[in-house]
């Protein structure tokens, strides 16, 4: 089945202790990105990647980092969270077709609450 | 500014209605607008997506319309369930990009 997946759905954690959301897709996808999506606020994207080892910054990429050394995984990784990367996180693939991309198709959520 | 605006922002509905959502853009350059569902807690899941040359597109009982003049779409939803109870997100993509302009969603709640 074709799927993004994500890891782990929900994670508390504390001020300051690294983490790192795991985010892998089995289509073959050169294009994937993470979102945060916020009450009242559309997705916003944090980073995104065109391909492997090519990662660029997002609308808010402020605190957060990416590496893209296999084509199936996009880690997001928190070095240092604060209470303000309380959200909801959303990883997402998409495949450049002949008309532009595809539709893109998302994990099923990170929900981080930061203490 | 890139902007796609919604409304409306909730709608409650009985069961076995119809209803119709829209949405207005202002993004260029265009390349096409897709419809999505979400689940509360869940990921956002594709209903349709429509280039500029298309105006009408169904999926069940999901039907998209483009005017690409006037830079509108709607989303009707046939003979509404109550697993129809989702979010509805409208979002633009940049041409020649995988650039997302999302909306802030339609939540639609339906009651028996």
């Amino acid at each position: 089945e074709a799927q993004v997946t994500q890891n782990p759905r929900y994670l508390i954690t504390v001020t300051g202790k690294k983490l790192t959301v795991t985010c892998s897709q089995n289509m073959n996808h050169e294009y994937m990105s993470w979102y945060r999506q916020d009450p009242g606020l559309g997705l916003r994207q944090i980073y995104y990647s065109m391909n492997v080892e090519v990662t660029d910054k997002g609308d808010v990429p402020e605190g957060y980092k990416v590496s893209r050394k296999e084509k199936r995984n996009f880690p997001l990784i928190l070095e240092s969270p604060s209470p303000n990367q309380t959200s909801l996180y959303f990883c997402a693939s998409s495949l450049l077709g002949q008309g532009g991309f595809t539709e893109a198709f998302f994990g099923q959520g990170t929900r981080l609450t930061v203490v | 500014k890139n902007q796609v605006e919604q409304s409306p922002q909730s709608l409650i509905i009985l069961e076995g209605k119809n209803c119709t959502l829209q949405c207005n853009y202002t993004v260029s350059p265009f390349s096409n607008l897709r419809w999505y569902k979400q689940d509360t807690g869940r990921g956002p899941v594709s209903l349709t997506i429509m280039t500029f040359s298309e105006n009408t597109k169904s999926n069940g009982r999901y039907t998209a319309t483009l005017d690409a003049d006037t830079k509108q779409s709607s989303l009707h939803i046939t003979a509404s369930q109550l697993s129809d109870s989702a979010s509805y997100i409208c979002v633009v993509s940049l041409y020649n990009t995988d650039k997302l302009i999302f909306g802030t969603g339609t939540r639609l709640q339906v009651f028996p």
